[in-house]
Parts: structure tokens; C-alpha cells; sequence
């Protein structure tokens, strides 16, 4: 069974980096099957794809933040990280890191969810 | 980007009442549609892809239709355990995109 762990820094003053890490257990990273993708949801809100990371090290970035997000893997620990830089209270969100399927981007696992505020 | 409209909102429904999510897409999206599941302080669970194919372990009750801009999700019998948001997911093209989310509560 495959697990996904958030893991980072809960508050993050504005005009700094959040920085995330999800790591992965049951499965490996490297199997090439899978996308390995980051996603948010503000407090009350709806749901946003971050964007995704391949094992190669390929990337996808949403548009709307590809300005601010890197998204980096690392195959050794079996873990994916979130950089997203420049932070404002609208940064403000519940991260969650989860899982989509090569040929078809459904999400089937995901992690639990980190909560990280935005705030001096 | 595809821009995905559930309707309604809110819903509120009986135990027991048959129940139908509508999640319309901006441009077609094919057949690249999932449903999630997602409670109050959880991840979002997977129900349905590709339309209308259930993931494993989730209840024959669920049930997708529809194709290109349209699409419902249907709940046929309403259990305690399913008032939640539902969410709608088109894969067709970047950027992923999600609807607003669907709120069915308790009548």
C-alpha cells in the first residue's frame, strides 16, 4: 500500500520560501509509472494542481504559479520537495502531495495534508 | 486553462435519496474525467475515473456518466458515510483543473 508524508515548516513569514517535503513509502518513486505531483487548497476553498515532478526530474508547473514553484525529486530517499518562493497570505493553504498515473492524471493516492500559514 | 463548473454547490438530501452531481467543463475534456470524495480535514479520495470507471474498493453505489463538456456523478441510495464535497477533475489537457466542489449535507 502506498503512503504519502508531508513534511515542512507550518508558518512561513511573507516575502520567504515554503519549502515542503513529501516522501513516499510502499513504492517506489523511481518505477516510472507515476506522476508525482504537489496540490493546495485554501482554508474553506477548492482544490489547485500545483504541478508534478517525473522520476527523471521532468516537470510540469501550473501557469498560474510557474513563476514561484520548483519542484524537485530525490530518487536516493525516495522523496519529492516543493520550493515555492515569494510568499503572500493568498500562499496561505492546506499542501497536500499526492500521486497521478502516467497515462491517464487521476490522483489515487494522496498524502494527508500539511497546513502552512502565511504570516509575519 | 479548462474551467470546470459543478452544480449545485450545496445539496441537501436524505439518507437513503438518489443524488446527482452535474460538472460541466469549459471545452471538451474527452473522456479525462474523475470524481473525488473529500471530508472535513482529509485528502480527497479517489471514486471514479475516466468517466465512469469506479476505483477499486469504492462502493457500486457511486456511479459516472457523461462525455466531452457534461458529466454527473451519481449517488444511488445515500449513505451516512457519504455526506461530504465531491470534486471534479478533468486530465485532458494542462493546466489539471478541479470544479468548485459539491457540498452535500444532511436534510
Amino acid at each position: 500500500q502506498v503512503q504519502l508524508q508531508e513534511s515542512g515548516p507550518g508558518l512561513v513569514k511573507p516575502s520567504q520560501t515554503l519549502s515542503l517535503t513529501c516522501t513516499v513509502s510502499g513504492g517506489s518513486i523511481s518505477s516510472g509509472d507515476y506522476y508525482w505531483s504537489w496540490i493546495r487548497q485554501p482554508p474553506g476553498k477548492g482544490l489547485e494542481w500545483i504541478g508534478y515532478i517525473y522520476y527523471s526530474g521532468s516537470t510540469y508547473y501550473n501557469p498560474s504559479l510557474k513563476s514561484q514553484v520548483t519542484i524537485s525529486v530525490d530518487t536516493s530517499k525516495n522523496q519529492f520537495s516543493l520550493k515555492l518562493i515569494s510568499v503572500t497570505a493568498a500562499d496561505t493553504a492546506v499542501y497536500f502531495c499526492a500521486r497521478a498515473t502516467l497515462n491517464a492524471a487521476r490522483f489515487d493516492y494522496w498524502g494527508q495534508g500539511t497546513l502552512v500559514t502565511v504570516s509575519s | 486553462d479548462i474551467q470546470m463548473t459543478q452544480s449545485p454547490s450545496t445539496l441537501s438530501a436524505s439518507v437513503g435519496d438518489r443524488v446527482t452531481i452535474t460538472c460541466r467543463a469549459s471545452q471538451s475534456v474527452s473522456s479525462w474525467l474523475a470524481w473525488y470524495q473529500q471530508k472535513p480535514g482529509k485528502a480527497p479520495n479517489l471514486l471514479i475515473y475516466d468517466v465512469s470507471s469506479l476505483k477499486s474498493g469504492v462502493p457500486s453505489r457511486f456511479s459516472g456518466s457523461g462525455s466531452g463538456t457534461e458529466f454527473t456523478l451519481t449517488i444511488s441510495s445515500l449513505q451516512p458515510d457519504d455526506f461530504a464535497t465531491y470534486y471534479c477533475q478533468q486530465y485532458y489537457t494542462y493546466p489539471w483543473t478541479f470544479g468548485q466542489g459539491t457540498k452535500v449535507e444532511i436534510k
